[in-house]
């Protein structure tokens, strides 16, 4: 079955500190990426995805991923981060072996920065 | 505002006890998905829906019954059979037209049982 791992559970950053967080998934043929936030109290939404094209996608408050087919992997990036970004992110790829639209998502990382 | 609905936000329930979750969507949307949420898993799919009357079993679906009869609603009842319902549930809807991939939350519902 296809998975997606997230290594890090718990970030703590302080502002201005850059973030990478690590995304991996199983499935070796074409996929579509994604990562999700949830803000405290909030609703989950959308970040960023990957469906084709330029590697690196932009997404919004700044963040930004990049998809290496080789290696798997589609990291979160933000160069600078703010007391604002603290939520939790997730990871997920859609349309992996057998078809119909499901997304599959990593257990998260709970990101926390520190003024 | 379109968006999804999620109701009760809160349940207690006791053991032994049927619930259901009610989700209601006015986006127009065709899939329609459940997720389980718990600390340190994070989101794993019970049920999902692509059509009205038709849907798949997700990755968890032991202990949890669905029905689409309406393409707005997606009712999911955590039954007795399930061994630790006590989460926070998740309903979710995509527009299959457009195949974009984002599914749009609802607020959730947290189930207690006690």
């Amino acid at each position: 079955a296809q998975s997606v791992s997230q290594h890090n559970h718990h970030v703590i950053l302080s502002e201005a500190a850059s973030l990478e967080l690590g995304c991996n998934y199983s499935y070796g043929g074409t996929v579509n990426l994604f990562w999700y936030v949830q803000y405290p109290g909030q609703h989950l939404q959308l970040l960023l995805k990957y469906f084709s094209g330029d590697p690196l996608v932009k997404g919004i408050k700044g963040f930004e991923a990049e998809f290496i087919k080789s290696k798997f992997s589609f990291n979160l990036r933000k160069p600078s981060v703010q007391w604002s970004d603290t939520a939790e992110y997730f990871c997920a790829v859609l349309n992996g072996p057998g078809g119909y639209n499901k997304l599959i998502f990593g257990a998260g990382t709970r990101l926390a920065v520190h003024p | 505002d379109g968006g999804i609905t999620q109701s009760p936000k809160y349940l207690f329930r006791k053991e032994g006890q049927n619930v259901t979750l009610s989700c209601e969507q006015n986006l127009n949307h065709d899939a329609m998905y459940w997720y389980r949420q718990d600390p340190g898993q994070g989101l794993r799919l019970i049920y999902y829906s692509q059509i009205v009357n038709d849907f798949q079993k997700g990755d968890i679906a032991e202990g949890y019954s669905v029905s689409r009869e309406k393409k707005e609603s997606f009712p999911l009842t955590v039954t007795s059979a399930q061994k630790n319902p006590t989460a926070f549930y998740l309903c979710a809807s995509m527009s299959g037209l457009l195949n974009t991939g984002e599914l749009f939350f609802g607020e959730g519902s947290r189930l207690t049982v006690l």
